[in-house]
């Protein structure tokens, strides 16, 4: 079966500290993976994603994630944490049994302290 | 550029009320539609797509419907409001082919007395 994982509900940092956020996946054929940011009352906001190339993929305000084939992982990153990166974090991977359905994960909640 | 929206923004019903929740999108065409919910501002669960006007797919058993009267028009509906419908719920599209990199509206906060 098709899966994400995010195995940490929350994660904790400094501001001015590296992030990191964990997603690890299982799928059938060639992975798209995707990272989501939400903030309280908000919809989900697109970060960034791994389609096929680098395996280090850039994304919008500083994000980062790397593509870890034999890991099946795609950890989300940030050199240095913004107090206004605390947000609801979203794993993602595209369905490939042939549908039109994205996979999420169950969320990482991060929170940077100042 | 597209655009998504939703309305209302927030609700409050009484149980056993209907209910009906509008998802447009501008600036594109033929989009595939999704609905979520959202709980406890945790994971999501889809509860239908769609990719084609009239063509509905329900991913769970619900007292929640569906409709797509027209291309970029998403609407999510129900007969008799259920205190367990409470939750945040999000319409998304996303191309028909490409990536499929999925794009959310602002979502509508349910609450069900």
């Amino acid at each position: 079966a098709q899966s994400v994982a995010q195995p940490e509900d929350q994660v904790n940092v400094a501001e001015g500290n590296p992030l990191t956020v964990k997603c690890t996946y299982s799928v059938s054929g060639n992975p798209y993976l995707f990272w989501y940011v939400q903030y309280p009352n908000r919809g989900l906001q697109f970060l960034l994603k791994y389609i096929t190339g680098d395996n280090l993929v850039k994304g919008s305000y500083g994000f980062e994630a790397e593509f870890n084939k034999s890991q099946t992982s795609f950890h989300l990153k940030k050199p240095s944490a913004l107090v206004s990166d605390s947000a609801l974090y979203f794993c993602a991977v595209r369905d490939n049994t042939g549908g039109f359905k994205t996979i999420f994960g169950a969320g990482t909640r991060l929170f940077v302290k100042a | 550029s597209q655009t998504i929206h939703q309305w209302p923004a927030t609700l409050v019903q009484p149980v056993g009320s209907p209910l009906s929740l509008e998802c447009t999108v501008e600036g594109t065409s033929n989009p595939n539609l999704y609905w979520y919910r959202q709980a406890a501002g945790r994971g999501l669960q889809l509860l239908f797509y769609s990719v084609g006007i009239g063509q509905i797919s329900s991913e769970v058993p619900q007292n929640l419907s569906a409709s797509r009267p027209q291309d970029r028009q998403f609407i999510l509906s129900s007969k008799k409001l259920l205190l367990s419908d409470s939750g945040f719920y999000l319409c998304a599209w996303n191309n028909r082919v490409g990536t499929d990199t999925q794009y959310f509206g602002p979502g509508t906060r349910l609450t069900v007395l």
